[in-house]
């Protein structure tokens, strides 16, 4: 049984390009959530999907992010016109229903966007 | 609010010498879970453990050993006889059992020297 996957693992853009991080969650997982981890900094929670469905995305920034989960395909988080302060690393969880206290879940290995 | 607080920014050992990393929570929820992930040089999370709020049991795994002390809201994470292969950065993190997203806090970077 494969981990979570996320695809590409470096990413680099030019100021002013589109960003899309690829996340396939653990087969059976239909939760995803994006984590975004700034330079010399912890982790900062983005947003929570289920298939389909957007169910939290309180820590996701007004403008320019964006994130999917499709019925089919990847969960995908699209940054649009980047910026140099967008540097960082993405990381995608995924979970077989609401992680909490019976529930975990599992991260990939991220993806390291640097804007240029 | 939910909030993780890690004091220690860089730890420094040798090794063999047994170091711990603190980490203190705050939340308003009983039920609640925590966290500890090692982050190596090579940027994934590792999954080190994770304890209910209703589990005060204290846990050692190899060297490893985490002490959860709800009356502090603490939950600190000793390695006994440090290797160099434990330099990493840690994280502490908090989920509560309402969402499933986690609170982390800032890391510990541990450097463990020959």
């Amino acid at each position: 049984n494969a981990g979570v996957m996320q695809n590409p693992r470096h990413l680099v853009r030019r100021r002013g390009q589109e960003a899309r991080l690829r996340c396939s969650p653990m087969k059976g997982h239909s939760h995803v959530y994006w984590y975004r981890q700034l330079p010399e900094e912890g982790l900062k929670f983005m947003v929570y999907l289920q298939k389909e469905n957007i169910i939290d995305e309180s820590g996701m920034p007004k403008e320019r992010f964006s994130a999917e989960f499709p019925k089919e395909g990847p969960s995908i988080l699209r940054i649009q016109q980047v910026v140099r302060g967008d540097s960082a690393a993405y990381f995608c969880a995924s979970s077989p229903r609401e992680a909490g206290m019976n529930t975990e879940a599992f991260f990939g290995q991220g993806t390291r966007l640097t804007v240029v | 609010a939910q909030k993780v607080t890690q004091a220690q920014t860089e730890i420094s050992v040798v090794e063999k010498e047994d170091v711990t990393l603190d980490c203190v929570y705050e939340t308003r929820d009983t039920t609640y879970y925590l966290f500890w992930y090692k982050q190596p040089p090579s940027g994934e999370l590792v999954f080190l453990i994770r304890r209910n709020s209703f589990d005060e049991q204290n846990e050692i795994s190899g060297r490893y050993s985490w002490n959860f002390q709800k009356s502090t809201s603490s939950f600190n994470f000793t390695i006994t006889a440090s290797q160099v292969v434990d330099s990493a950065v840690y994280f502490c993190a908090l989920g509560t059992s309402n969402t499933g997203k986690l609170i982390f806090g800032q890391g510990t970077t541990l450097q463990v020297k020959p």
